[in-house]
């Protein structure tokens, strides 16, 4: 099946630091991409849809300056954390799909530890 | 605006026993739904998928699910229950082929020896 990566798998940074997060599709084209947000002992939550080449659409209470979220090329989407704070840890999921695309694809996720 | 409720936070099972996760959905056109595990500190694994066409939908690792229409219903089953389905399981749903999915709340699934 359809792989997707995430790198970096967990990282740890200080408060107030930035950190981007790799979303890539290894053997497939992904037109679209999704951001989602896990926070423990929860559901996944939809921050982002990314479409290649194209600005991401983001939900309702997310801030689009503070997770910048950039699809330039077809494999390949990031998110960065700006100016991250505790609140921001969480489990970063993305996933991705086709042109045709009735399933979505998942990453394996990107632990953010912000202390 | 679509929504996915999944009953029972936690269901534990013993080996052997059959499997049975609750996923009921709202969505006002036909809805595309799938099926997903997570194990610990890991992504999402599509389990299976219903779009169009028959209603019983057969996935891997020896789960299947029924799409019921007029329950607005989805719920996952497994005749015997493996010590390795261990696991959260999430039922989510989307209107459009590639589009974002709603999810439901999860359900920890327990099997003992």
């Amino acid at each position: 099946g359809a792989v997707v990566s995430q790198h970096p798998s967990r990282v740890i940074c200080k408060s107030g630091t930035s950190v981007k997060i790799e979303c890539r599709s290894l053997d497939f084209q992904a037109t679209t991409m999704f951001w989602y947000r896990q926070f423990p002992k929860q559901s996944l939550m939809l921050m982002a849809t990314s479409n290649e080449g194209s600005k991401a659409t983001y939900e309702q209470g997310v801030e689009k300056d503070k997770f910048l979220i950039n699809h330039a090329s077809l494999t390949l989407s990031t998110l960065t954390v700006t100016s991250a704070h505790p609140e921001d840890s969480s489990f970063y999921i993305c996933s991705a799909s086709t042109r045709k695309g009735e399933t979505q694809y998942f990453g394996p996720g990107t632990r953010l530890l912000v202390l | 605006a679509q929504s996915v409720t999944q009953l029972g936070s936690h269901v534990s099972v013993s080996e052997g026993a059959l499997v049975l996760l609750r996923c009921n959905y709202s969505s006002s056109v036909p809805p595309y739904l799938f099926w997903y595990v997570q194990y610990p500190n890991q992504g999402l694994q599509l389990l299976l998928k219903y779009t169009t066409g028959a209603t019983l939908v057969k996935g891997i690792n020896g789960f299947e699910a029924e799409f019921k229409k007029s329950e607005t219903s989805f719920h996952l089953t497994k005749p015997s229950a493996h010590m390795s389905d261990a696991a959260e399981y999430f039922c989510a749903v989307s209107d459009q082929p590639g589009t974002a999915l709603i999810f439901g709340k999860g359900t920890t699934l327990s099997v003992s020896s």
